[in-house]
């Protein structure tokens, strides 16, 4: 039972530069979230899904894209890069009538 | 809207003594409160949950929190410290009618060391 994985572990880019984060769960899990993690400012909900085929803005949406095709995978984008997105991004799911199961985390870093 | 504030972005306790983690709530409706607990290089982990039902909470390795509707708080205590128990511990609060599922918030975190 994998849970909640996210792909990749570690990323470096430059300025400038586009990236797609990959969130897959195996729960049937029909809520998904991205979350962005940052030193003295906890957890802050970048985007989520209430299921396939939807997404909607969470506390700080700009400069991220999502999709949602597939119930089971939730892609967070960044189309171009800033040293501001360096962070620690971690996706969580849940049912509505559970508590979130988090990822690991892919720790990004732009230069 | 719904808030957290957690007093205290470092606390150290000695091996065997008392935990206490401090959260203070802001909520329009009814709240739903957790503690997550994340260690090094890890995601979130659940650790104890209030949902409306008793307000003395116990979650996993020990853990109890107490809601007080009256100061708006929900801290986190454990009777002995364990060295384990070093991690950072994290307040959220939903107003969902559900888990919390949907715009769950976080504090900021609380880094716990433990001294030997």
């Amino acid at each position: 039972n994998a849970g909640v994985t996210q792909t990749p572990k570690f990323r470096v880019l430059k300025t400038g530069q586009s990236m797609t984060l990959l969130c897959a769960q195996d729960m049937n899990h029909e809520y998904m979230y991205w979350y962005r993690q940052d030193p003295g400012m906890g957890l802050r909900l970048i985007h989520y899904s209430v299921g396939e085929g939807t997404t909607a803005k969470g506390e700080v949406p700009d400069g991220y894209n999502v999709s949602r095709l597939k119930k089971q995978n939730f892609l967070l984008g960044l189309e171009s890069a800033a040293p501001s997105q360096t962070s620690v991004y971690f996706c969580a799911s849940g049912t509505g009538y559970s508590p979130l199961h988090f990822g690991n985390g892919t720790r990004l870093t732009v230069t | 809207a719904q808030s957290v504030t957690q007093l205290g972005s470092h606390v150290s306790v000695s091996e065997g003594a008392l935990v206490l983690l401090r959260c203070n709530y802001s909520s329009s409706v009814p709240p739903y409160l957790f503690w997550y607990v994340q260690y090094p290089n890890q995601g979130l982990q659940l650790l104890l949950k209030y949902t409306s039902a008793a307000t003395l909470v116990k979650g996993i390795n020990g853990f109890e929190a107490e809601f007080k509707k009256s100061e708006t708080s929900f801290h986190l205590t454990k009777p002995s410290a364990h060295m384990s128990d070093a991690a950072e511990y994290f307040c959220a609060v939903s107003g969902g009618s559900n888990f919390g599922n949907e715009k769950l918030t976080f504090g900021t975190g609380t880094r716990l060391t433990i001294i030997p």
